[in-house]
């Protein structure tokens, strides 16, 4: 089975500090994503990895950064955590979509709740 | 910005009933998906439709697409309780359709 772990499910943090959110993947995927998920908002694309130190912005990266420096781990940073940034953070990966792979589903891992106060 | 945008926001049904969420985009796509998340949980993948394909069944789900209106829509049928989550629909964008936008999503709520 697909597993997606994020690192913690929830998280307090102080006002200003840096954040770090880790995610792995044990499948080999080449895509990982970075969600945030708000109430009434749905999820929102903060950051897109489609391979190793390979990024795209989504539509919120603002007050975000990523790394990806091995395959299997995508990890979200923020800067300078503000209270604005409370929300769920969802971590997510896929397969390259090619001749071959015709099933580029996502798979989600539990989601880490940040609280910063 | 937000590609999908279901309709209705939340939808509440009696079990038996059949269930219908609705997808509107705005850009061109490569494929459409729908995913299921339970409260509080992650999501999980659904169903997949291609831009080439008009409906897709799998069990007591059936998924159509129309790509002339920009939409899709997922029908659950003889909805049960466990069928209650908040329902998800994400466009797969770019050349290979791997970045995934998601819409707002649809509350179901099916009461036994």
């Amino acid at each position: 089975d697909v597993k997606v772990t994020q690192s913690s499910r929830y998280l307090v943090k102080r006002t200003g500090e840096k954040v770090f959110l880790e995610c792995v993947q044990d499948m080999d995927h080449e895509n990982m994503f970075w969600y945030r998920q708000d109430p009434g908002l749905g999820l929102r694309l903060i950051y897109f990895s489609y391979d190793v130190k390979m990024k795209e912005k989504g539509d919120i990266p603002e007050g975000y950064s990523v790394s990806r420096e091995k395959k299997e781990r995508f990890s979200l940073i923020l800067e300078s955590a503000s209270t604005n940034q409370t929300s769920m953070y969802l971590c997510a990966s896929s397969l390259k979509k090619t001749l071959i792979t015709r099933n580029t589903e996502a798979f989600f891992g539990q989601g880490t709740r940040l609280t910063v106060v | 910005s937000q590609q999908g945008e279901e309709d209705p926001q939340a939808l509440s049904i009696q079990e038996g009933e059949n269930a219908t969420m609705n997808c509107s985009y705005k850009t061109s796509i490569n494929n459409l998906q729908w995913y299921r998340q339970n409260s509080g949980r992650g999501l999980v993948h659904l169903i997949l439709i291609r831009s080439n394909e008009r409906e897709k069944h799998s069990g007591r789900l059936r998924v159509t697409l129309d790509t002339s209106k920009k939409s899709s829509s997922l029908l659950i049928t003889a909805s049960r309780a466990a069928d209650t989550a908040s329902y998800f629909c994400a466009t797969g964008k770019g050349f290979q359709g791997g970045k995934l936008i998601f819409g707002q999503g649809t509350e179901l709520s099916v009461k036994p």
